[in-house]
Formats: C-alpha cells, structure tokens, sequence
C-alpha cells in the first residue's frame, strides 16, 4: 500500500464550486505539506503544517484553505474554485528534510 | 524571483550515453540539496541528495556534484536507460533561518532517453 494517498485522482468542476482534495499518509510523520504543479514551475507551496496544531501558509495559498483533521490527515479546501486554480495538486509528508509525495491530484476547473 | 532554477526544460539523451542535468540557486543559505524524479501520473520521488559540506554524491548511476562558489550543482546519469525517462526536479533547503528545513523546488526538466 502507499505511504501517502490522494481522493480523488482526478477531479473536473466549474468556477465558484467548492472542493476538496484529501490526503492521507501512514508513514507517522508529523509534516505535511500541500503543493501545486505548473509546467515550467515546478512545485509551488500552498501550505503546510508541522503538527495537529500547526498550520502555516505557503507561497500561494490565496484562495485556498486547509485543514489537520489529525496527524496521518491534511486537507486542501478550495472554497470558490476559478480556472487558474487548473493545476496537478501533491501533497507530501516529511520527518526532516527529505519529503515523501502522493500520486497527485489533477484538477480542472471549467 | 525563482531562487532555484534548472534553464533546459528539456533534454534528449541516447540510451548509453551520460545525461547531465542543471540547477543554479541565488540564495546562499541554502545547504541542502535533492533531487527528485517524477514519471507522469505519480508524484515526485526522491533520487539522491548532497549536504553542502561535499562536493559530489554518488549512488549507482546517478551523481550529484555541487560547486558551492558558482552556485550550481547537476545530476550526471551514466549510463542512461530509457527507464530514466522522466521528469528532473531540483530542490534546494537552508537549515538556518528557516522554519522546518523547507524545500524551494527548480521547474523541472524533462529527461528523454532514446533506445
């Protein structure tokens, strides 16, 4: 089984939907992390978080939210979905340095 | 301003041959480095990595040189299998001044290794 999982895989909506993507991870890590992919960009930090009660934002994080349901749990909300939200999403997982990725999430929005 | 960047999005390498991939960072605190591979439709994986401290890491096939003063390191692949075939990031992290030794990504290149 995978360390660290995403739902959905793949995900179409329109513009001022609501959606979220969520990630699991059974490595026990305490780190987690959301990314955006956008070619020529590489991976671009919405947010992350070091424990339960630790949440901070990444370089992007207007118009999306998240939340640490518990330690093996991070969720990426976005609460009004626009088009230049269209990107691949990864969420990760660290203990120090080195960050353990998800399959992605690719998302669309019409 | 991207403080890590890898210039060629692109590359085409014969099976066989060496493949050498680029990154140039500007922020001198940085003093850990990694590169991660990523196939289409999987998430990034880490590959190998260098502490600023050593100029070259090897593991099998890959290695990882750094030169510290021109503050660019690269990834050597010898030699290349079509396997490789894949997406390159760069990564870089500043274990002072920085929360939690967070990772500042490169754009990627794309590794094409021809049979």
């Amino acid at each position: 089984d995978a360390d660290v999982t995403q739902t959905p895989r793949n995900r179409i909506t329109k513009t001022g939907k609501r959606i979220m993507l969520e990630c699991s991870q059974t490595k026990g890590h305490d780190r987690m992390y959301w990314y955006r992919q956008d070619p020529g960009l590489g991976l671009r930090l919405i947010y992350y978080s070091f424990d339960v009660k630790d949440i901070n934002k990444g370089e992007i994080s207007d118009g999306y939210s998240v939340s640490r349901q518990a330690q093996a749990k991070f969720s990426l909300s976005l609460e009004s979905a626009i088009p230049n939200q269209t990107a691949l999403y990864f969420c990760a997982t660290s203990d120090l340095v080195e960050q353990y990725f998800g399959p992605g999430t690719r998302l669309t929005v019409t | 301003d991207q403080q890590v960047k890898q210039n060629s999005p692109s590359l085409s390498v014969q099976e066989g041959r060496i493949s050498i991939l680029n990154c140039d960072y500007t922020n001198s605190m940085f003093d850990y480095f990694l590169w991660y591979k990523k196939y289409p439709a999987e998430g990034p994986t880490f590959l190998i990595s260098i502490s600023s401290i050593k100029d070259k890491n090897e593991d099998g096939r890959f290695t990882v040189f750094l030169n510290k003063s021109a503050k660019h390191l690269s990834l050597h692949i010898v030699p290349s299998q079509p396997g490789d075939s894949a997406v390159y990031f760069c990564a870089a992290s500043a274990s002072v001044g920085n929360a939690g030794n967070m990772l500042t990504f490169g754009g990627g290149t794309r590794l094409m290794v021809k049979p």
